[in-house]
């Protein structure tokens, strides 16, 4: 069965700092990888993906993530923190080997904090 | 383009009760896929509508069903409520086209989701 799990379920940064969320996932075959990002109150909206090709993907709000087939890991970065970017954070998994539309299986979360 | 909404944003139900969420999919997308988000967690998928058949269902028992509508819609029904369906139920919807790369079936857009309490 797929898995997904988050590392750390709060962190805290200051202001101009290097995020880092990490994300490490269990599938016999690598999945599809997701991370979204959730706002008080609101719903899901999808940061960046990695399903093929290169393994260093770039999403809004100027975050990326690199996909590591031999740690089994798909970690969220950006460079300089921002007050906005505090929020929930999501890495989500989906089945690659299926023809069909699947479930997308959650970590837990990790909530962002950004201090000034 | 209209994205995807959901309705109502919240909920007040009695344990045994029955409700009924409902969702508009984003314009030209034919596929639902139904979140359960407890509180302090991530969401687990409850199942899945495209072209108004189910496809694909997570853990959850009977009493969780939905449907999906000639226009995309789609409704969760959860009868015989208990406390701890109380959650944020998230809907998300997707375009899944015979002959597209199946990948791009996995971007899904979530909608603000419905906060049901159960008391």
């Amino acid at each position: 069965a797929q898995s997904v799990t988050q590392l750390g379920s709060h962190v805290s940064v200051s202001e101009g700092a290097l995020v880092l969320l990490r994300c490490n996932y269990s599938s016999s075959v690598p999945p599809y990888l997701f991370w979204y990002v959730q706002y008080p109150n609101q719903g899901l909206q999808l940061l960046l993906k990695y399903t093929t090709g290169a393994t260093l993907v770039k999403g809004i709000n100027g975050f990326e993530a690199e996909f590591k087939k031999s740690e089994t890991s798909f970690h969220l970065t950006k460079p300089s923190a921002h007050m906005s970017d505090a929020a929930e954070y999501f890495c989500a998994a989906a089945p690659s080997n299926t023809g069909t539309a699947s479930k997308l299986t959650f970590g837990t979360g990790t909530r962002l904090q950004v201090t000034l | 383009e209209t994205g995807v909404t959901q309705s109502p944003t919240h909920l007040i139900k009695t344990r045994g009760q029955q409700v009924t969420l409902r969702c508009s999919s984003q314009s030209g997308h034919n596929t639902v896929s139904w979140y359960q988000q407890a509180l302090g967690q991530g969401p687990q998928f409850i199942f899945q509508y495209y072209r108004e058949e189910e496809n694909g269902r997570g853990n959850f028992p009977p009493r969780f069903s939905g449907l999906q509508f000639p226009n995309y819609s789609s409704e969760l029904n959860v009868n015989a409520l208990e406390l701890d369906d109380s959650a944020l139920y998230l809907c998300a919807s997707s375009s899944l086209r015979q002959g597209l790369q199946f990948e791009l079936s996995y971007e899904q857009y979530f909608g603000p989701g419905t906060r049901l309490t159960v008391t």
